[in-house]
């Protein structure tokens, strides 16, 4: 079965604290991303990556990190998290930007 | 940047009613996709539709690319179609999509 999963569901930590959500995909996809999504706001771009080692900055980069060593994960790290972090995020997955996008089930972090 | 304007914000129907969702967007796009987002949170593709007419059971979406705006159709609305519909553009030459706001959609039995 195709799946997108992230880990963990649910965090609540505290401000400055570093944490790791991580991201895995079974269907060899080459290309990831990073989301956050805020009330009224829709789904806003963090990170994306086009392939192995390779990344780039979405339209909310800030306080946030990424790695693709491998094709099938790509974690996201906070190094020192602040509470304007708190959100959900989603992870996903796709053949290439354009096409169908598998998307995990979320982590709902919460930073106090 | 791209601006994607989508509308209502959020409607309230019967079950069995009909419903059309709007997606504007700003400049030109090389593609976009429609998602739903149930209550639980999931993230579901419904259509990847650059341009055209596309059907999927009761569901149908029509792109007008010229036009900059697509069309999401919901026919004899069911609880389950309940959740928020998002439209996703693809940046001419930019790896992105960009996410409208999404309309919210409650089915009452």
């Amino acid at each position: 079965e195709a799946q997108v999963t992230q880990n963990p569901r649910y965090l609540i930590t505290v401000t400055g604290k570093k944490l790791t959500v991580t991201c895995s995909q079974n269907m060899n996809h080459e290309y990831m991303s990073w989301y956050r999504q805020d009330p009224g706001l829709g789904l806003r771009q963090i990170y994306y990556s086009m392939n192995v080692e390779v990344t780039d900055k979405g339209d909310v980069p800030e306080g946030y990190k990424v790695s693709r060593k491998e094709k099938r994960n790509f974690p996201l790290i906070l190094e020192s998290p602040s509470p304007n972090q708190t959100s959900l995020y989603f992870c996903a997955a796709s053949w290439t930007v354009g096409n169908e996008q598998f998307f995990g089930p979320g982590t709902r972090l919460t930073v106090l | 940047g791209i601006q994607v304007e989508q509308s209502p914000p959020d409607l309230i129907l019967q079950e069995g009613a009909n419903s059309t969702l709007r997606c504007n967007f700003s400049d030109s796009v090389n593609n976009l996709q429609w998602f739903h987002q149930n209550p639980w949170g999931q993230l579901i593709n419904l259509f990847y539709i650059p341009s055209g007419t596309k059907q999927n059971g009761r569901l149908s979406a029509t792109t007008v690319a010229t036009e900059r705006y697509s069309l999401l159709y919901i026919s004899s609305s069911q609880t389950t179609d309940s959740g928020v519909y998002f439209c996703a553009v693809e940046r001419d030459s930019n790896y992105q999509l960009i996410w409208g706001a999404g309309t919210k959609l409650i089915i009452k039995p």
